[in-house]
């Protein structure tokens, strides 16, 4: 069984298209996160939920909507797709928010 | 604020020689500290923790990484690289001392070992 899953692994679109990325854990974690990796491979955190409670939201733009259904998943939609969004992104969960993060495998987007 | 910094790019090593992955943090509390490392197009795979106690961490695969508080550092080593070592390796940090304070990652170094 996958820790954490995250789907699609790979999504190509069109500047301007809306796109979802869906993640969920079966290890009982009570947190859950987005991070951002770039081409240069930098990991940047996006969002944080406890408990489906938003508790990190750096600065990201609007167009970047988490939606946390229950403890278990966290979902990201992305409004009006640029280029920049071009990424690799990573879910990850933990129990509390200081301890061992578990990843997904990642969902490559590549903006057209 | 917390940020942690890994000054090295990328690290070569023969097979068998030891290696170092430097890694050094900035916080204003008490840290925890964090290894993890990246094979190709996988998710980031945790190798091992410093919350407390020893300053001498072991974790997974052979690696250990020792805190040294008064450098600010906590360096990734192991004594004999293997090829299959070959991957990014990610230092984070979080600042203990404060709750909304999250896990900031490093910008990764390559390992390389050749055979």
């Amino acid at each position: 069984d996958t820790a954490v899953s995250q789907t699609p692994k790979y999504l190509v679109t069109q500047m301007g298209n809306d796109k979802s990325i869906k993640c969920e854990q079966n290890l009982g974690h009570d947190t859950m996160y987005w991070y951002k990796q770039d081409s240069k491979k930098f990991l940047k955190i996006m969002f944080s939920y406890n408990n489906k409670e938003l508790i990190i939201n750096e600065t990201v733009p609007n167009r970047f909507s988490p939606k946390s259904p229950d403890k278990a998943h966290l979902n990201l939609h992305i409004n009006s797709l640029e280029l920049g969004d071009s990424a690799v992104y990573f879910c990850a969960s933990s129990l509390g928010g200081a301890n061992v993060l578990t990843f997904g495998a990642g969902s490559r987007l590549t903006v057209l | 604020a917390q940020s942690v910094a890994q000054p090295e790019d990328q690290v070569n090593v023969a097979e068998g020689n030891p290696l170092t992955v430097k890694c050094t943090y900035s916080v204003s509390g008490n840290p925890y500290l964090f290894w993890y490392v990246q094979y190709p197009n996988r998710g980031l795979q945790f190798l091992l923790k410093y919350i407390t106690g020893d300053n001498l961490v072991k974790g997974s695969y052979g690696f250990e990484a020792e805190f040294n508080k008064s450098q600010t550092s906590f360096h990734l080593k192991k004594p004999s690289a293997l090829v299959s070592d070959s991957a990014l390796y990610f230092c984070a940090v979080r600042d203990i001392s404060s709750s909304a304070s999250k896990i900031i990652f490093g910008s990764g170094t390559r390992l390389s070992i050749r055979p």
